[in-house]
């Protein structure tokens, strides 16, 4: 059974860095094909596409927020860490991480940490 | 950057088919994806490669994709698939992948 959980800070000021984990089983993120996603999805608005990490290290990053973003990972704790600088009110947001498979479908989610960016 | 653009609702009755569209440059050549998330919940994949059901999924849900437009069809759709439904792919690269915006199906 192939499951991911997402952890992290629930409450971060302005202006700090938020560090997320995305832990998973059921599956290993050295086979080829494999990717894991991190996807957000602010209060009532649609879903946003952050970063992915293959099974092969390379990185892809969001257009807009890649400036602020780094993803990797530990193969070995079955992990995939996500970091974004300089937070801000407007990251206020639910976090997922997915897996996504050599067909490129998201199959599998995670059910989601909420991260509040308040003072 | 890569946009995709989808209608901010739908709405259909009980039975009847409900199509969604979903439009982007890069289509012609990218697939495309959809999801649905309901109230509360994660997203769930519908439909992968522009036209396959997972397993799970039932064959109401269907896909297709011809030019700069994808389409997610729920032919005779049921009251329990009102939810979210989001279009999801690559920019011509293939490095920068977007979510469509959303759309409402509402059933009723």
């Amino acid at each position: 059974q192939v499951t991911l959980r997402e952890s992290g800070p629930a409450l971060v000021k302005p202006t700090q860095t938020l560090t997320l984990t995305c832990t998973f089983s059921g599956f290993s993120l050295s086979t080829s094909g494999m990717c894991v996603n991190w996807i957000r999805q602010p209060p009532g608005k649609a879903l946003e596409w952050l970063a992915l990490i293959d099974w092969d290290d390379d990185k892809y990053y969001s257009t807009s927020l890649k400036t602020r973003l780094t993803i990797s990972k530990d193969t070995s704790k079955n992990q995939v860490v996500l970091t974004m600088t300089n937070m801000d009110p407007v990251d206020t947001a639910t976090y997922y991480c997915a897996r996504r498979m050599a067909n490129y479908a998201m199959d599998v989610w995670g059910q989601g940490t909420t991260v509040t960016v308040s003072s | 950057s890569y946009e995709l653009t989808q209608p901010p609702s739908v709405s259909v009755s009980p039975g009847q088919t409900a199509r969604i569209t979903c439009s982007g440059d890069a289509l012609p050549k990218k697939y495309a994806y959809w999801y649905q998330q309901k109230s509360g919940q994660a997203p769930v994949l519908v439909i992968y490669e522009d036209s396959k059901r997972p397993s799970g999924i039932p064959e109401r849900f269907s896909g297709s994709r011809s030019g700069t437009m994808a389409t997610l069809t729920i032919s005779g759709a049921q009251v329990e698939d009102e939810a979210d439904y989001y279009c999801y792919s690559t920019d011509s690269n293939g490095n920068t992948w977007v979510f469509g915006g959303g759309t409402k199906v509402t059933v009723l």
